[in-house]
């Protein structure tokens, strides 16, 4: 069936270091792919999403680029923030828009 | 704009008691979801409305676990009786539409702990 699966955490890294966070898939037909941030105390929120092969979605310096070849939607961020503390999740919906899998998500924690 | 409400937000009970939880979504979406979130473990969707009929519940344990949307606005989910592997997060979202070009709103979840 249809999975997502990213890489375990915790991750730490020193402020302004590079970040990756792999994702990579299972699915069947054409998904959207999707990354969710969940800050300390708050709720899921969504990060950035892409909907077709080789788009790239982006917000807030965070990047990921819809990879069909490598069934792969890797999270990445030039220059981390202490702000950027967080958990992330993958996911993704069918095509059908009717199911959702999320990953386990990846714990992160930028120090000064 | 007032995000998705949810209550309780955290609930203790024994295993074999009942349990119920109310989610309120944004004002004007047509779509909510019920997720479960076991610790450690990433959201499990559970249920998936449209108004006020369910469009996919797959995965919803039916022999313990019912959802209801009667007016197609706010929502309940019971457990009975309650397993403590029932232990976790349980989510509400809304999205305006639904489908996978609508952005999903999270409510802060409750925590229901089985003993």
């Amino acid at each position: 069936g249809d999975s997502v699966t990213q890489m375990e955490g915790p991750v730490t890294l020193s402020e302004e270091a590079f970040l990756t966070i792999n994702c990579t898939y299972t699915a069947t037909g054409y998904p959207s792919l999707f990354w969710y941030v969940q800050y300390p105390g708050e709720g899921l929120q969504l990060l950035l999403k892409a909907t077709k092969a080789d788009d790239k979605g982006s917000n807030k310096g965070f990047e990921a680029t819809y990879r069909k070849e490598t069934t792969s939607f890797h999270l990445e961020k030039g220059s981390v923030q202490v702000s950027d503390s967080a958990v992330y999740f993958c996911a993704l919906s069918t095509n059908t828009g009717n199911q959702f899998y999320f990953g386990t998500g990846t714990s992160l924690t930028v120090i000064p | 704009e007032a995000g998705v409400a949810q209550s309780p937000r955290y609930k203790i009970i024994e295993k074999r008691q009942s349990v119920a939880f109310w989610c309120n979504p944004i004002s004007g979406h047509a779509t909510l979801y019920w997720y479960q979130q076991i610790l450690g473990q990433g959201p499990k969707l559970l249920i998936q409305f449209q108004n006020n009929g369910v469009v996919d519940d797959s995965q919803l344990p039916k022999d313990r676990f019912s959802a209801e949307r009667l007016k197609g606005v706010d929502s309940t989910l019971k457990i009975q009786p309650a397993k403590l592997e029932d232990s976790a997060v349980y989510l509400c979202a809304s999205s305006s539409v639904g489908g996978t070009l609508d952005e999903q709103y999270f409510g802060p979840g409750t925590r229901l702990t089985v003993t």
